[in-house]
């Protein structure tokens, strides 16, 4: 089944200590993205990355790395949260050929800082 | 100013009736349309997508694309409890950043018996 994952899908953790949200794509996609969802803001992206080891930021990057090393993967790292960080996250991903470029997202993980 | 707006509502309706969700933009290279629908505890969902202006039909729904007016709208006839989620404009401009989308804020739907 074509499908994009992640893992956790729920975390409370406290300030500062490191975490990392995996996300993986079975469909063979050259693009994937980032995106936070906060009520009243929508979704927001954070980081995406056109290619294995092409990253770049999107609309809300700080307090936030990723890296590209593998086609199929694409972890979040949030070397220090902060409270500020609680939010739902999204991981997606795009062929990137269609015109429309359908994104195809994950479940979400909903984290909480404390 | 947000390149896309889209009224968050919230919408309650009862069973049956005509939903209207709109959004409106700013950027006029836009012109990919589409509706994402995100249900409770769930990823987004591409539901339609339009090219440039026009209508586009499926089933109980109907995307719109204005361009003139910036303006894009899903119609829902008979609406059905089912149809209780959160609906999200997006838009991505041709030849665009590969995979770019630009999102509303969504609109809360609730569709009562």
């Amino acid at each position: 089944e074509a499908q994009v994952t992640q893992n956790p899908r729920y975390l409370i953790t406290v300030t500062g200590k490191k975490l990392t949200v995996t996300c993986s794509q079975n469909m063979n996609h050259e693009y994937m993205s980032w995106y936070r969802q906060d009520p009243g803001l929508g979704l927001r992206q954070i980081y995406y990355s056109m290619n294995v080891e092409v990253t770049d930021k999107g609309d809300v990057p700080e307090g936030y790395k990723v890296s590209r090393k593998e086609k199929r993967n694409f972890p979040l790292i949030l070397e220090s949260p902060s409270p500020n960080q609680t939010s739902l996250y999204f991981c997606a991903s795009s062929s990137g050929t269609s015109g429309y470029n359908e994104q195809f997202f994950g479940p979400g993980t909903r984290l909480t800082v404390l | 100013q947000k390149e896309v707006e889209q009224d968050p509502g919230p919408l309650s309706v009862p069973e049956g009736a005509i939903v209207s969700l709109n959004c409106t933009y700013s950027n006029s290279a836009f012109q990919y349309f589409m509706w994402y629908r995100q249900y409770s505890r769930k990823g987004p969902e591409l539901l339609m997508y339009t090219y440039s202006s026009g209508n586009k039909e499926d089933g109980r729904f109907t995307a719109q694309v204005d361009k003139s007016s910036k303006y894009i709208s899903l119609f829902i006839r008979d609406s059905q409890p089912s149809d209780s989620a959160t609906y999200l404009c997006a838009m991505s401009a041709r030849g665009s950043t590969l995979g770019r989308l630009y999102f509303g804020r969504g609109t809360q739907l609730t569709v009562w018996p």
